[in-house]
């Protein structure tokens, strides 16, 4: 059964402090991994899509990498604005349809 | 270009009761998704629509759920009877056609209360 852990639960950072967000997953042929935010209230918002290990994506301060078994979220100098839960989830093995396997999510906060 | 609509975004029933979610999707998009967050735990898939078809239905709990997708347009989610452990957040997503990207555009939920 695919599985995605995601740590930690929660991050709490200064505007400017660069971190990362790591997605650990067990999945048979994985078929692409799958970065979301969310805001308080909202529907998960895309961000990323990532197929093979060693690949990164980027967008503003945010960059996704990929081994075969987690991914990182790297975020650079963040700002309040990026403060959000952001999820990880899989698409692979068995699955053949378009559904993923979302993780429980980090709760990122960013302080002025 | 209007988002993935969801109604109501909350609704309070009583156990045993019957509620029926409603999703208008992204214009044009044929895949059609649901998914649910129950408290503390992850967003899981309930199922998949093309057009009017179910695709994939592997993740709907049992059969007081019943999903229907009207010529292809808007789908509803009924729940009859509804159970206490039916409360949580369901959402409905939306992506275009042989688009397997993982972009997924999602609505903002239809919070369920069951009491």
């Amino acid at each position: 059964e695919d599985q995605v852990t995601q740590s930690p639960e929660a991050l709490r950072l200064q505007e400017g402090e660069s971190s990362s967000l790591n997605c650990s997953y067990t999945v048979s042929g994985l078929r692409g991994l799958f970065w979301y935010r969310q805001d308080p209230g909202k529907g998960p918002e895309f961000l990323f899509t990532l197929y093979s290990a060693g690949e990164e994506k980027e967008k503003e301060r945010l960059k996704a990498t990929l081994t075969k078994k987690e991914s990182f979220l790297h975020i650079t100098a963040p700002k309040p604005e990026d403060s959000a839960t952001y999820l990880c989830a899989v698409q692979g093995g068995r699955n053949y349809g378009q559904n993923f396997v979302f993780g429980p999510g980090t709760r990122l906060s960013v302080l002025p | 270009e209007a988002g993935v609509t969801q109604f109501p975004s909350h609704s309070v029933i009583e156990k045993g009761q019957t509620v029926t979610l409603r999703c208008d999707p992204i214009s044009g998009h044929d895949n059609l998704y649901w998914y649910r967050r129950v408290m503390g735990k992850e967003i899981k898939f309930l199922l998949h629509f093309v057009k009017e078809s179910k695709q994939d239905e592997s993740g709907m709990p049992n059969n007081r759920f019943l999903a229907e997708r009207t010529g292809g347009t808007y789908s509803t989610l009924k729940v009859q009877p509804a159970e206490l452990e039916d409360s949580g957040v369901y959402f409905c997503a939306s992506s275009q056609r042989r688009v397997n990207t993982g972009e997924l555009f999602f609505g903002e939920g239809s919070r369920l209360t069951v009491l």
